[in-house]
C-alpha cells in the first residue's frame, strides 16, 4: 500500500500561536484527502475534507498541492482544546478506495 | 442517531484464546473498515467490507485473523489463538459507501482494546 508521511512532532506552541502541518503521499492518483483529529488513542474524528481548490473551517485552512503532493493544515489562534495527534488520511483512486493514514502529527498547546 | 458501536471497549485474553471484536456501523452506511492501532503506531488497515462480501483483506494477516460481515447483526472480527502481539486498539469505521467524496468518509467507533496476557 502507498505510503502516507507525516512529522510526529510534537510541535509545542503557546496560545493563540499559528501552526501549520504537512503531510505528504507517494501516489500521484490519490484521489480523496482528509485531516482527522485523535485525542488520546481515542477513536479518529473527521476534522476536515482537503479539495484542490483548499477550504476553511473557522481557525483551521486545509490546502492540497498536487504538484508536490502533499497535504497541510494550518491552525490559527491555537487553543489549549485543540492539543491532539492530527491524522492525514488519503484514498487512492485505484483498487478498492483504501483510506490510509499517516501517523499522526502530535500538537501540544501550553498556556 | 447512534454512532458506530463497537463491544467490548476492552477486552482481555490469554495467550491461545480466541477473540471477538464485534462492530455495528451508523444506520445507514453499508461499508465497514477494520484498522488496528499498535502503541506509539499509527492506524494500520486491515480489512473492507460490505454486506456478506470482502472487498479488501489486504491488510489483514494471513494466519488467524479473519473478518465478516453478515446480512443480519454486526460485522466480527476474529482473531484465533492470540499471542501478546496482537495487543493493540482495534477501531472499525463505516462509512456510506463509494461514490462521491462523502462516501469516502469515515465515522469511527470507540474501539476495542485488546490486553493478551
Amino acid at each position: 500500500r502507498k505510503e502516507v508521511e507525516q512529522d510526529p512532532g510534537p510541535f509545542n506552541v503557546p496560545e493563540g500561536a499559528t501552526v501549520a502541518f504537512n503531510c505528504t503521499y507517494s501516489n500521484s492518483a490519490s484521489q480523496s484527502f482528509f485531516w482527522y483529529r485523535q485525542d488520546c488513542r481515542k477513536e479518529p474524528k473527521l476534522l476536515m475534507s482537503v479539495y484542490s481548490s483548499g477550504n476553511e473551517d473557522g481557525r483551521f485552512t486545509a490546502q492540497l498541492n498536487r504538484a508536490s503532493q502533499y497535504i497541510s493544515l494550518l491552525i490559527r489562534d491555537s487553543k489549549l482544546s485543540d492539543s491532539a495527534t492530527y491524522l492525514c488520511v488519503v484514498t487512492d483512486s485505484g483498487g478498492s478506495y483504501i483510506p490510509t493514514f499517516g501517523r499522526g502529527t502530535s500538537l501540544i498547546v501550553h498556556p | 442517531n447512534a454512532g458506530v458501536m463497537q463491544n467490548p471497549r476492552h477486552l482481555v485474553r490469554r495467550r491461545g484464546q480466541e477473540a471477538r471484536l464485534r462492530c455495528s456501523p451508523m444506520k445507514g452506511h453499508s461499508h465497514v473498515y477494520w484498522y488496528r492501532q499498535l502503541p506509539e503506531e499509527g492506524l494500520k488497515f486491515m480489512v473492507y467490507l460490505q454486506k456478506e462480501n470482502i472487498i479488501d483483506e489486504s491488510g489483514m494477516p494471513k494466519e488467524r485473523f479473519s473478518a465478516e460481515f453478515p446480512k443480519e447483526g454486526p460485522s466480527i472480527l476474529r482473531i484465533q489463538q492470540v499471542v501478546r502481539g496482537d495487543s493493540a486498539a482495534y477501531f472499525c469505521a463505516s462509512s456510506p459507501g463509494i461514490g462521491g467524496r462523502s462516501g469516502e468518509k469515515l465515522f469511527f467507533g470507540s474501539g476495542t482494546q485488546l490486553s493478551v496476557l
